[in-house]
């Protein structure tokens, strides 16, 4: 399967706890996405980056949230301290940054957060 | 962002019918329009986009109309089948590196 995977599909965490997920894009995607999804919403973005470079996280939830890029091939988002409200999906994308399909995005299968 | 609640539109079909989910944006300067379809644990899957410059797009089996004068999106299936059963959202691409923004979704159940 050469589409986005992410890893773990579920997690079920004690509220306090830290949790790192993780994002594989398609190999040869430049950009990659971060995004949040709450029962009944559309995702929600959260994060960017363009090869190893995060050149866009004013949309990260609180300083409890960091995401890695270090290569510029997979990627982890971390939330420090979950609290319930942290419980959602959250959904990794990626894409190509040139040609005329550019902006077309990849979305992977999930990691689905529960918080108890 | 958007303010969604928890009840999204729902939309059943029979099978062979043609559905049409519609859907409000709220940036004008936005520049492409996306559809996606995502199956229950699935993420997004693209279907079609339009470009603002157009105001309509044919695929196969979907179409898409913009109207950008009220700022209404609608995506088209033709005969539609069971397995277009899923939740659909419009999105507009937005900024220079491709942040999505994701507007109401409808669910989608079309029924043998």
């Amino acid at each position: 399967d050469t589409g986005v995977s992410q890893d773990p599909r579920h997690k079920i965490t004690k509220r306090g706890q830290n949790v790192t997920f993780r994002c594989d894009p398609i190999s040869e995607h430049n950009r990659l996405y971060w995004y949040r999804q709450t029962l009944g919403q559309g995702p929600e973005f959260l994060t960017y980056f363009q090869n190893e470079a995060q050149l866009e996280k004013s949309r990260l939830l609180s300083n409890r949230f960091s995401a890695e890029r270090p290569k510029g091939s997979f990627s982890t988002l971390e939330i420090q301290r979950t609290e319930q409200g942290d419980s959602a999906m959250y959904l990794c994308a990626s894409s190509f940054s040139r040609g005329p399909s550019s902006y077309e995005q990849y979305f992977g299968p999930g990691t689905r957060l529960t918080v108890t | 962002g958007e303010s969604v609640g928890l009840h999204l539109p729902t939309l059943s079909v029979q099978e062979g019918d043609n559905s049409i989910i519609n859907c409000a944006y709220s940036n004008s300067a936005s520049d492409y329009f996306i559809w996606y379809k995502q199956e229950s644990g699935k993420g997004p899957q693209f279907i079609i986009d339009i470009r603002s410059n157009m105001d309509k797009r044919q695929g196969q089996r979907v179409t898409v109309l913009l109207n950008k004068t009220v700022k209404h999106l609608s995506l088209q299936i033709a005969a539609t089948q069971p397995g277009d059963s899923a939740v659909y959202f419009c999105a507009e691409l937005g900024t220079s590196y491709g942040k999505l923004t994701f507007g109401q979704g409808t669910i989608l159940t079309v029924h043998p």
